[in-house]
């Protein structure tokens, strides 16, 4: 089956321990991305990778790494997690970035708790 | 910049009454529109898209959506809503120069009632 995953689902951590939410995908698409979903401010990027080795900031870098080692794989990670990055956050791919109208496909998300 | 409003967070509707969930948006160049629909714990499913063929576009479910460039609307609707409806729903805009970043609305929860 085509997706999207990510691992957690759900996340309880302290503030500074490092974390990372991983993303794959099996469809081979060349862009992934992520993104965050607050209540009243629908989704915002986070970052996002064309291709492997090429990342670039979304709309709200800070407090954020992520790597694109691997085609299929874009793990998003929180060197020193703070309470204002509790929040649930989506990972998406498309086949290609050549077109900004190409479909996102989703994974089904993490929510996290930074206390 | 681009950006996206949606007109009520909270919609309610009977079931069997017409669905419009309402999307403004904001751009300086012709867009590409999404409508999203997010079911409870679970993540985002396209609706439907609108990239300058047709400007009625009809989705899964039902649904279709109507690109009114004199209005910068693109409005979600459904003849008859059923119970399965009831989700959040986000409608998206991206930039043709851009690559691929989505921006969204706020979002649209729907409910729907016996």
């Amino acid at each position: 089956e085509a997706q999207v995953t990510q691992n957690p689902r759900y996340l309880i951590t302290v503030t500074g321990k490092k974390l990372t939410v991983t993303c794959s995908q099996n469809m081979n698409h060349e862009y992934m991305s992520w993104y965050r979903q607050d209540p009243g401010l629908g989704l915002r990027q986070i970052y996002y990778s064309m291709n492997v080795e090429v990342t670039d900031k979304g709309d709200v870098p800070e407090g954020y790494k992520v790597s694109r080692k691997e085609k299929r794989n874009f793990p998003l990670i929180l060197e020193s997690p703070s309470p204002n990055q509790t929040s649930l956050y989506f990972c998406a791919s498309s086949l290609t970035a050549g077109t900004s109208s190409e479909t996102q496909y989703f994974g089904p998300g993490t929510r996290l708790l930074v206390l | 910049a681009q950006s996206v409003t949606q007109l009520g967070s909270h919609v309610s509707v009977s079931e069997g009454a017409l669905v419009l969930l309402r999307c403004n948006y904001s751009s300086s160049v012709p867009p590409y529109l999404f409508w999203y629909v997010q079911y409870p714990n679970q993540g985002l499913q396209l609706l439907l898209k609108y990239t300058s063929a047709a400007t009625l576009v009809k989705g899964i479910n039902g649904f279709e959506a109507e690109f009114k460039k004199s209005e910068t609307s693109f409005h979600l609707t459904k003849p008859s809503a059923h119970m399965s409806d009831a989700a959040e729903y986000f409608c998206a805009v991206s930039d043709p120069g851009g690559y691929n970043k989505l921006i969204f609305g706020a979002g649209t929860r729907l409910a729907v009632h016996p």
